[in-house]
């Protein structure tokens, strides 16, 4: 399965834990976006990065949160002393760089946070 | 500020019937729109992108339509069944590559028996 693969697939944390979501793009895509989506309501946009750079960081949350993309090995999101609002699922998404195919982006299965 | 609308919540319709889902957008100038189909617990799937230069896009029961004078595009399935019951997100992606992707707060599709 060549897909967007996500893990944990789900993570309970306690208040004040960190969080790490890993993300692996499909293979030859280097581009990576990050949602979120709380219960009942629609996807919101987070990050999207390139290999080593964040491109467009405008829906991060300006504290706890952050997300990077290396050089070799997967994307992660990475949330700091987490507290109940943040419970929510985290989705992936990758996309190529070809310019005609690349603007459409493909998901994994996400990862359900659940914060106690 | 940019907006992406769709225009219901929730649509119920009856088996065999044709759903159509609306989306308007503002303060966007969309080289493609796209349509994503998401099923409870799981990621969207990509279903169809449709250019700004395209007025309408078909593949087998679905068929889009892109009107960018009304900032608009409606999505169809014809001939419903219940397996189409899902929420219907569309997505827009402005000019270049390097822009990222933003959805809809999407329809939740319930085809019934």
């Amino acid at each position: 399965n060549a897909g967007v693969m996500q893990n944990p697939r789900h993570l309970v944390r306690r208040r004040g834990q960190e969080a790490r979501l890993r993300c692996s793009p499909m293979k030859g895509h280097s581009h990576v976006y990050w949602y979120r989506q709380l219960p009942e309501e629609g996807l919101k946009f987070m990050v999207y990065l390139q290999k080593e750079n964040i491109i467009d960081e405008s829906g991060m949350p300006k504290e706890r949160f952050s997300a990077e993309f290396p050089k070799e090995g997967p994307s992660i999101l990475r949330i700091q002393q987490v507290v109940r609002g943040d419970s929510a699922a985290y989705f992936c998404a990758s996309s190529s760089t070809d310019s005609d195919s690349g603007n459409t982006i493909y998901f994994g299965e996400g990862s359900w946070l659940t914060v106690v | 500020s940019q907006k992406i609308e769709q225009n219901s919540e929730a649509l119920n319709i009856q088996e065999g019937k044709t759903a159509t889902l609306t989306c308007n957008y503002t303060n966007y100038s969309p080289a493609y729109l796209q349509w994503y189909r998401q099923d409870p617990g799981r990621g969207p799937v990509f279903l169809l992108l449709i250019r700004e230069n395209e007025k309408e896009k078909r593949k087998e029961r679905l068929k889009v339509t892109f009107d960018t004078t009304l900032k608009q595009s409606l999505f169809h399935i014809t001939a419903s069944q219940p397996a189409d019951s899902a929420t219907y997100l569309c997505a827009l992606r402005g000019d270049g590559n390097n822009n990222d992707m933003r959805f809809g707060a999407g329809t939740r599709l319930t085809v019934k028996p």
